[in-house]
């Protein structure tokens, strides 16, 4: 089975701080997504990357960044939280890059910036 | 762009009820078309999918068509089950690499 792990489940950071998420998957995927969840919004792209080093914007990128140093690793950076970052980000990996391929999805991350 | 609307939720059921979820997308081309699934405390999950005009994906009992002359693929499962309560994301895939999600629909299936 596909495995895409986060490393938090809940985060709390301050106003300011400098935030990473990061995720890991075990199968060897090309792409790599990072979405946050809102109430009423439902997934909105932040980030994704096609290969290792390789990047692009999503719907919202504003306030975040993202690495992908390694194949298997894909972080995601709030260079400044703010309040309205407060979300549940999601990470998902997919095998390919034609539209027949499925997203794996991890658990998420809850974080709240106060 | 590319666009997925969804009914809105809540959905309550009683158990064995049938459900419906519409989806209805727009989108250039021919997109692959899913339905994900979101358990309370987890993430997203595939339930089904389908890839061309006409195809039916199935999975636990739950099925939806791909209908193109009425850009639709709406969610159906012929008698709900209480483990069946969680959020149902439909979603495309129409071009290189972005998948457009709609937003949720949050179904309570009450024994």
């Amino acid at each position: 089975d596909v495995k895409v792990t986060q490393s938090s489940r809940y985060l709390v950071k301050r106003t300011g701080e400098k935030v990473f998420l990061e995720c890991v998957q075990d199968m060897d995927h090309e792409n790599m997504f990072w979405y946050r969840q809102d109430p009423g919004l439902g997934l909105r792209l932040i980030y994704f990357s096609y290969d290792v080093k390789m990047k692009e914007k999503g719907d919202i990128p504003e306030g975040y960044s993202v690495s992908r140093e390694k194949k298997e690793r894909f972080s995601l950076i709030l260079e400044s939280a703010s309040t309205n970052q407060t979300s549940m980000y999601l990470c998902a990996s997919r095998a390919g890059s034609g539209g027949a391929y499925e997203q794996y999805f991890g658990p998420g991350t809850r974080l709240t910036v106060t | 762009g590319n666009s997925v609307t969804q009914m809105e939720g809540p959905v309550t059921l009683s158990e064995e009820a049938f459900l419906t979820i519409n989806c209805t997308y727009t989108a250039t081309g021919y997109p692959s078309l899913f339905w994900y699934v979101q358990y309370p405390g987890e993430g997203l999950q595939l339930l089904l999918k389908a890839t061309k005009a006409d195809d039916k994906g199935s999975n636990k009992g739950f099925e939806a068509t791909y209908r193109k002359e009425t850009t639709s693929f709406h969610l159906e499962k012929g008698s709900v089950q209480v483990s069946d309560s969680a959020v149902y994301f439909c979603a495309l895939s129409g071009g290189y690499q972005k998948v457009t999600f709609g937003t949720g629909t949050k179904l309570q299936v009450i024994p």
